[in-house]
Order: structure tokens, then C-alpha cells, then sequence
């Protein structure tokens, strides 16, 4: 069974650009959720999507954004770039059916803003 | 709202030694108890959960934890470090409520094996 695949897995980008990052969730999994990573504020929640609805939401401004398809596939997108945005995005996939949380990670994607 | 405490961001134990990885967590519901183990440029890998079945939780690689109502804690444990065991942990909470697939993770500890 395949895992969770990330797109791209590094990039590179200047301030003010934006970019978008793909999602592939485990064959079966309904719910993908997105997580930022650095290395001064650890792990933080992004949005959780389920059968193409945003469910969940952390406490990010609105220059990022998400979507599912129908497929489950997962984008977000990063709009405005600032240099803190440079981050390791984590996703992960779950059936979204369950409530034990348990989540499947990809490889991330690492975002350097220059 | 969950939370969970990481206490020390760096661990050395020697190779062979017992690993002791500490987690308090806070939380108004029953939680849900997740470590996950991150290898350098990898996502998370989840090593153990606890779901309220059993409080001693045995995961992959040799690793078990046990969850302690009383004290708040979910610390994680190896009675034998290997070099390959190098790497950083995270502690995680979840409510457990239907559909809140949200995990709050912990600020991570980096363990170092000294061979």
C-alpha cells in the first residue's frame, strides 16, 4: 500500500511569490490535514480537509489556503511569501472516520523563501 | 484545550542504556496519546498510541510507554538504546472527538545515541 506523497520535496521561492504544494493521501483515506514545521515554533496545525470541506482550521493568516478534490488529493497554497514561511509541510492522510487521530505523514515538502 | 509538555529538547544516553523520553499532557476530556519519531529530512512515524484500552503501550523498534492518570504523563521508554534509535521524538494529544482528526504535538526531543 502506498503512503502518503508529497510534491515538490524541496523549493525554493523569493518573497512575494506564491506556491503550491500537492497532497497524494493513502489509497482509501478520506481526510488530509497539513502541518508547518520549524525549527522555532515545532509542529503547527494547518487545515484539516475532509471529503472536499475544510473541517478543521489552525491559526494561520489567509495567505494559506487549501483544497481537496474529489480523489482526496490535497493542495495548499501559500500566497504573499515572507520569509518565515520558510517551513518543512508535513501532510497527513487518515480515514477521517475514526476519532483516534492517528495520522499518516509524507516525506514533507521544504519551502525556502529567500 | 490539549496540550502536551516535552521536558528536555536534547537527550544523550549512551548505547545500550535505557532511553527515558518524558511527556505530560493536558486535557479536559479522556485523551488520546501519540509519539511519533522523525529520522533527519523524513515526515513523522508513528511509533505508539494510547487509546484507553491498556496504559502500557508497546510500539515499534522496543519502544513502550505507559499512561499514568494520576501524574499526567505518557513518557516514552527503551531498555536498550541502539545507534539507529537517533533521532528526534514528538509526544502528541488528540480529544478523540468524532471527526477532530487534529493532532497537538509536543516541542520535540532530539535523542543522541554516544556509541
Amino acid at each position: 500500500k502506498a503512503g502518503v506523497t508529497q510534491t515538490p520535496r524541496y523549493l525554493i521561492k523569493t518573497r512575494g511569490q506564491q506556491v503550491t504544494l500537492s497532497c497524494s493521501p493513502i489509497s482509501g483515506h478520506r481526510s488530509v490535514s497539513w502541518y508547518q514545521q520549524t525549527p522555532g515554533q515545532g509542529l503547527q496545525f494547518l487545515f484539516e480537509y475532509f471529503s472536499e470541506t475544510q473541517r478543521n482550521k489552525g491559526n494561520f493568516p489567509g495567505r494559506f489556503s487549501g483544497r481537496q478534490f474529489s480523489n482526496s488529493r490535497s493542495e495548499m497554497n501559500v500566497s504573499t511569501l515572507e520569509l518565515g514561511d520558510s517551513a518543512l509541510y508535513l501532510c497527513a492522510s487518515s480515514s477521517g472516520t475514526s476519532n483516534t487521530g492517528e495520522l499518516f505523514f509524507g516525506e514533507g515538502s521544504r519551502l525556502t523563501v529567500l | 484545550a490539549q496540550s502536551v509538555t516535552q521536558l528536555g529538547s536534547h537527550v544523550s544516553v549512551s548505547e545500550g542504556a535505557l532511553v527515558l523520553l518524558r511527556c505530560n499532557y493536558s486535557s479536559s476530556v479522556p485523551p488520546y496519546l501519540f509519539w511519533y519519531v522523525q529520522y533527519p529530512n523524513q515526515g513523522l512515524q508513528l511509533l505508539l498510541k494510547y487509546t484507553s484500552a491498556a496504559t502500557l503501550v508497546k510500539g515499534i523498534n522496543g519502544f513502550e510507554a505507559e499512561f499514568k492518570k494520576s501524574e499526567t504523563s505518557f513518557h516514552l521508554t527503551k531498555p536498550s538504546a541502539h545507534m539507529s534509535d537517533a533521532a528526534e521524538y514528538f509526544c502528541a494529544v488528540s480529544d478523540g472527538n468524532f471527526g477532530n482528526e487534529k493532532l497537538t504535538f509536543g516541542t520535540g526531543t532530539r535523542l543522541t545515541i554516544i556509541p
